[in-house]
């Protein structure tokens, strides 16, 4: 099975900070995505990535940016910490596949709070 | 722009109920359609991925259609269960361009399952 790990389930953290998350996948997919969920506007895409190195905006990318220097490692990273980015984060991988019929896995979510 | 809606919100069905749950998608250029189950707080689960050349996708008491032409997807639930219990959603992903890396998610149908 696809192990998609998020570094922590929980995480509290003050305005202005830096803040890491980190997503580790198992499985040797080439696209990883992050996204954050919220009450009454659903699933909405910050960034995904196809490829090592690669990074592409999704639809809410203002105030992330990312990381991915390893194909198993996908990093979001909130540069100055608001309290608009209280939110779940979760992170998700995908195979490519010849013919992108693959389906998205993902992790247990990071329930962020910032103060 | 692709909006994909489930309709109800919420659903509350006696045990051992058969049930269905909607989706429903603004446009019918898709690669595939995948339905999730999220149990509070947790991350998603992947439960069926139909491509778009398929009418319908089978796993154990679930059974997932979907009419491309007309927009529209359901998810069965055959002899429901409390553990059933919990939101699903579907999401679609787009045939072509830069959106077709992401995949574009509806609110969700909370699932209660009365013993």
């Amino acid at each position: 099975d696809v192990k998609v790990t998020q570094s922590s389930r929980y995480l509290v953290k003050r305005t202005g900070e830096k803040v890491f998350l980190e997503c580790v996948q198992d499985m040797d997919h080439e696209n990883m995505f992050w996204y954050r969920q919220d009450p009454g506007l659903g699933l909405r895409l910050i960034y995904f990535s196809y490829d090592v190195k690669m990074k592409e905006k999704g639809d809410i990318p203002e105030g992330y940016s990312v990381s991915r220097e390893k194909k198993e490692r996908f990093s979001l990273i909130l540069e100055s910490a608001s309290t608009n980015q209280t939110s779940m984060y979760l992170c998700a991988s995908r195979e490519q596949g010849a013919r992108n019929y693959q389906p998205q896995h993902f992790g247990d979510g990071t329930r962020l709070s910032i103060l | 722009k692709q909006e994909v809606t489930q309709i109800p919100a919420a659903l509350s069905v006696p045990e051992g109920e058969n049930l269905v749950l909607n989706c429903s998608f603004t446009d019918s250029a898709i690669y595939n359609l995948q339905w999730f189950r999220q149990d509070p707080g947790k991350g998603l689960t992947s439960l069926l991925l139909i491509q778009s050349s398929q009418r319908e996708q089978t796993s154990g008491r679930l059974n997932a259609s979907l009419d491309k032409s007309s927009g529209r997807s359901t998810l069965y639930i055959a002899a429901s269960q409390p553990g059933d219990s919990a939101t699903y959603l579907c999401a679609v992903r787009p045939f072509s361009g830069a959106g077709s890396y992401q995949l574009t998610f509806g609110k969700g149908t909370k699932l209660s399952v009365i013993p």
